[in-house]
């Protein structure tokens, strides 16, 4: 039973326009939520995370939105790079730490010059 | 340069032919866990650690072992490869409660 779902497997979209990415969970207990980017042959890095007790979060070209009364997040990037063409996870966990972290099964996102 | 580093980046082998893959970190993290990702099922836990000594299962713990003798080392152990551990696997380490660093992986095939 997936408790963190990315029902889109991949996304494309042109340079300078937004990409969005969403996510849902089905645990009411999560109270943390993170977006992690992954290149090929590299490790996840951390991307941008929000809190349970906020629903939006921007870190430059990116912003996280987090509707919790629809189990809902989203990770918005504008404009969209081609450097920003990479496998995006969402990932949440209860009690705001990265232990127990739920990982979503990944979503492509490329991005076309 | 902080860092988590696995070893082997590669690693093909037969089965029941006993294996580690190490795993270190530099950044004096008290959290240390291990990830397995494969097509279509994204990353899943196998085992975490809190702190020295200390050691849990995560999601899909077995055919696998651990051991946190040392703050900067989390090998993980299979005793007896078999092909559905075909995999590619992450550690992570972090502070408690903050963002987890991963590092570059290792992808293990089992014949």
């Amino acid at each position: 039973d997936q408790q963190v779902k990315q029902n889109s497997p991949s996304l494309s979209v042109q340079e300078g326009r937004i990409s969005i990415l969403n996510c849902d969970y089905t645990n009411s207990m999560f109270d943390y939520f993170l977006w992690y980017k992954k290149y090929p042959a590299e490790g996840p890095t951390f991307l941008i995370s929000i809190s349970s007790i906020k629903d939006k979060n921007e870190d430059g070209r990116f912003t996280v939105f987090l509707n919790k009364s629809a189990k809902h997040l989203s990770l918005h990037i504008v404009p969209s790079q081609p450097g920003d063409s990479a496998v995006y996870f969402c990932a949440a966990s209860v009690q705001g730490g990265s232990e127990k972290l739920v990982f979503g099964k990944g979503m492509k996102l490329t991005v076309n010059p | 340069e902080a860092q988590v580093t696995q070893n082997p980046r590669y690693l093909i082998t037969v089965t029941g032919k006993k294996l580690t893959v190490t795993c270190s970190q530099n950044m004096n993290h008290e959290y240390m866990s291990w990830y397995r990702q494969d097509p279509g099922l994204g990353l899943r836990q196998i085992y975490y650690s809190m702190n020295v000594e200390v050691t849990d299962k995560g999601d899909v713990p077995e055919g696998y072992k651990v051991s946190r003798k040392e703050k900067r080392n989390f090998p993980l152990i299979l005793e007896s490869p078999s092909p559905n551990q075909t995999s590619l696997y992450f550690c992570a380490s972090s502070l408690l409660g903050e963002k987890l660093f991963f590092g570059s992986g290792t992808q293990l095939s089992v014949l």
